[in-house]
């Protein structure tokens, strides 16, 4: 079974500021790891996904996130947050193999302070 | 256009009411879902489908069916809608094989009364 935990559900920061968001997983076999974003009144959109290949991921409007598998961790970081960063953050995992289902976590929702 | 596309975006109806949402996708893939989403819980799967012959339950599929009716179209359906069944329902679709990305439409937003 794989599960996805996202610690805090809801994270303020300023603009201009690092924006740390946490989530850990539970997965039996090496794991596939994703970020999605969801701005208001949208659907989700993918940010950045791991598939073992580096565990540095870079992924759209300046976000990344690191695997470290000792730490079953997947945090995403932006070094600078802007006010267009505001919405809606889920992790998700995926264990690989032929049943392609992603597992999601609850959701962490970004707010920006000007 | 957008690639993937839901229909209604948004409806009330009442309890006991059948009802049908659609999903409808032009990037050709062949896997297609349907998600639920509530504040507070994420995304939690209802259906998924891997090709038009192919079906299968979700974690949360009780209440709800589906069709597959051809590879760019698979709708959900709340046979006897109830009010715990308010919420925002995505589609979703992924190329074959892999760990492909998921690309979701916009949502419907379903109010049961």
């Amino acid at each position: 079974a794989q599960s996805v935990t996202q610690l805090g559900s809801h994270v303020s920061v300023s603009e201009g500021a690092l924006v740390l968001l946490r989530c850990n997983y539970s997965s039996s076999v090496p794991p596939y790891l994703f970020w999605y974003v969801q701005y208001p009144n949208q659907g989700l959109q993918l940010l950045l996904k791991y598939t073992s290949a580096a565990t540095l991921v870079k992924g759209i409007n300046g976000f990344e996130a690191e695997f470290k598998k000792s730490e079953t961790s997947f945090h995403l970081t932006k070094p600078s947050a802007h006010m267009s960063d505001a919405a809606e953050y889920f992790c998700a995992v995926h264990s690989g193999g032929s049943n392609y289902k992603l597992t999601f976590g609850k959701g962490t929702l970004l707010t920006v302070n000007p | 256009d957008a690639d993937v596309t839901q229909t209604p975006r948004n409806r009330i109806t009442k309890t006991g009411k059948r009802i049908m949402l659609e999903c409808s996708q032009t990037k050709g893939h062949d896997r297609m879902y349907w998600y639920r989403q509530d504040p507070g819980l994420g995304l939690r799967l209802i259906y998924y489908s891997f090709d038009v012959k192919d079906i299968n339950k979700g974690e949360i599929s009780d209440g709800y069916s589906v069709s597959r009716q051809a590879q760019a179209k698979f709708s959900l359906s709340l046979e006897s809608a109830i009010p715990n069944q308010t919420a925002l329902y995505f589609c979703a679709t992924s190329a074959t094989g892999g760990v492909d990305t998921q690309y979701f439409g916009p949502g419907t937003r379903l109010t049961v009364l």
